[in-house]
């Protein structure tokens, strides 16, 4: 039982490239989050998913789209990286609403945009 | 919107201290409560949460209480050790929303 994987664990891209990032979870959780974490600033959500096929906006969604063809698979796409997109990137998930349900994350993604 | 404000860190403590991490909130409603803990080059992993007003949380001797009258859920630890070393995230989440609001997070290190 692998919980939460994300791949890859660190990149350097140029200002331009895109790339996408896969996080997969093998607990079939319904809820799948991205966030990014930078200094002094905690976690802040880009976007989540409520379920196979549906995906919404989090706090900061500029710049980034998402996926979720597959339940268990949730994808990260940077269309034309930026400096300010450099940062540690997080993948989440949590089981069905619930109150005080936990959220359980994977190890991260480090990106660098030069 | 929701928000939560961490005491500013980092924080030193020589090992057996007491320990006191401030977290306060802002909130509609009656947001559930977390404290997350990231240790270094790891994701982040759930340390302890309480669901409603005066409700404990503890684990691994970490404990914090959700005080609504006061809007804060400090962490605390009567020891500490080295293995503690770590950033502790204070969290909420909305009971409708389903998603996490973060504090900035606090930088512990215990020195032996």
């Amino acid at each position: 039982n692998a919980g939460v994987t994300q791949t890859p664990k660190f990149r350097v891209l140029k200002t331009g490239q895109s790339m996408t990032l896969l996080c997969a979870q093998d607990m079939n959780h319904e809820y799948m989050y991205w966030y990014r974490q930078d200094p002094g600033m905690g976690l802040r959500l880009i976007h989540y998913s409520v379920g196979e096929g549906t995906t919404a906006k989090g706090e900061v969604p500029d710049g980034y789209n998402v996926s979720r063809l597959k339940k268990q698979n949730f994808l990260l796409g940077l269309e034309s990286a930026a400096p300010s997109q450099t940062s540690v990137y997080f993948c989440a998930s949590s089981p069905v609403r619930g109150v005080g349900e936990t959220q359980y994350f994977g190890p991260g993604t480090r990106l660098l945009v030069l | 919107g929701d928000s939560v404000t961490q005491m500013e860190g980092p924080v030193t403590l020589s090992e057996e201290a007491f320990l006191t991490i401030n977290c306060t909130y802002t909130a509609t409603g009656y947001p559930s409560l977390f404290w997350y803990v990231q240790y270094p080059g790891e994701g982040l992993q759930l340390l302890l949460k309480a669901t409603k007003a005066d409700d404990k949380g503890s684990n691994k001797g970490f404990e914090a209480t959700y005080r609504k009258e006061t809007t804060s859920f400090h962490l605390e630890k009567g020891s500490v050790q080295v293995s503690d070393s770590a950033v502790y995230f204070c969290a909420l989440s909305d009971r409708g929303a389903q998603k996490l609001v973060f504090g900035q997070g606090t930088r512990l290190t215990i020195n032996p």
